[in-house]
């Protein structure tokens, strides 16, 4: 089976930097998957990590330690347009994804 | 290059009646995923399916639930005899190749039963 690990809520301040971690246990590993999903809307495709290490794409950046179950998302210079829900997806064995509960992240002024 | 299409977007059904959803994939993709958003809750895979095959329908409930992806046309959720607790946003994604391509979703539909 699958376990995946996030806290449900985090709060930062515009321009801040925010780091959302996330922790795992799947039947098989083949990467993992981070999706911001607006209150109402599709989940978006953020990053995807295979290899250990940071990948970094603009504002957003992931990080993975295979060995350690373990991805974070980092998030610098927030705006109010990323408080958002937060879904941490590692894929396993299976082909589907199996999402974590989320973490909604509040952007205050 | 259109994104994946969903619709309806939004669709009110009575207790007993018939619900189906219809997901069009991206051009080109041939792998198509279904999940279900209970309120407040995280995504639940229910079923994955490639053109004219189930690939793995194990997130599905066995009663009243069923989906197809013919040659021709969208994926179809079905949902025959809709009770309350059906009530979620229904999201399908698709994906180029069933390896490690991103899946990319839906909009989603929003049902309600009443």
């Amino acid at each position: 089976g699958q376990n995946i690990d996030q806290p449900t809520e985090m709060t930062a301040t515009e321009g801040a930097i925010v780091q959302i971690n996330c922790t795992y246990q799947t039947s098989g590993f083949n990467g993992l998957f981070w999706y911001q999903q607006h209150a109402g809307e599709a989940p978006t495709f953020l990053s995807y990590n295979v290899l250990d290490g940071l990948e970094e794409k603009g504002r957003f950046s992931s990080f993975l330690s295979r060995s350690k179950g373990y991805s974070y998302l980092l998030l610098k210079e927030l705006q109010m347009k990323d408080s958002a829900s937060y879904l941490c997806a590692p894929w396993g064995s299976a082909r589907q994804l199996t999402f974590g509960s989320g973490t909604q992240l509040t952007v205050l002024p | 290059n259109a994104g994946v299409m969903q619709n309806p977007r939004h669709l009110v059904r009575r207790r007993g009646q018939e619900a189906r959803l219809r997901c069009s994939p991206m051009k080109g993709h041939s792998h198509v995923y279904w999940y279900r958003q209970l309120p407040e809750e995280g995504l639940k895979f229910m079923v994955y399916l490639q053109k004219e095959n189930i690939i793995d329908e194990s997130g599905m409930p066995k009663e009243r639930f069923s989906a197809e992806f013919p040659k021709e046309g969208p994926s179809i959720l079905r949902i025959q005899q809709v009770v309350r607790g059906d009530s979620a946003a229904y999201f399908c994604a698709s994906q180029n190749d069933g390896g490690a391509d991103t899946q990319y979703f839906g909009p989603g539909t929003r049902l309600t039963v009443l």
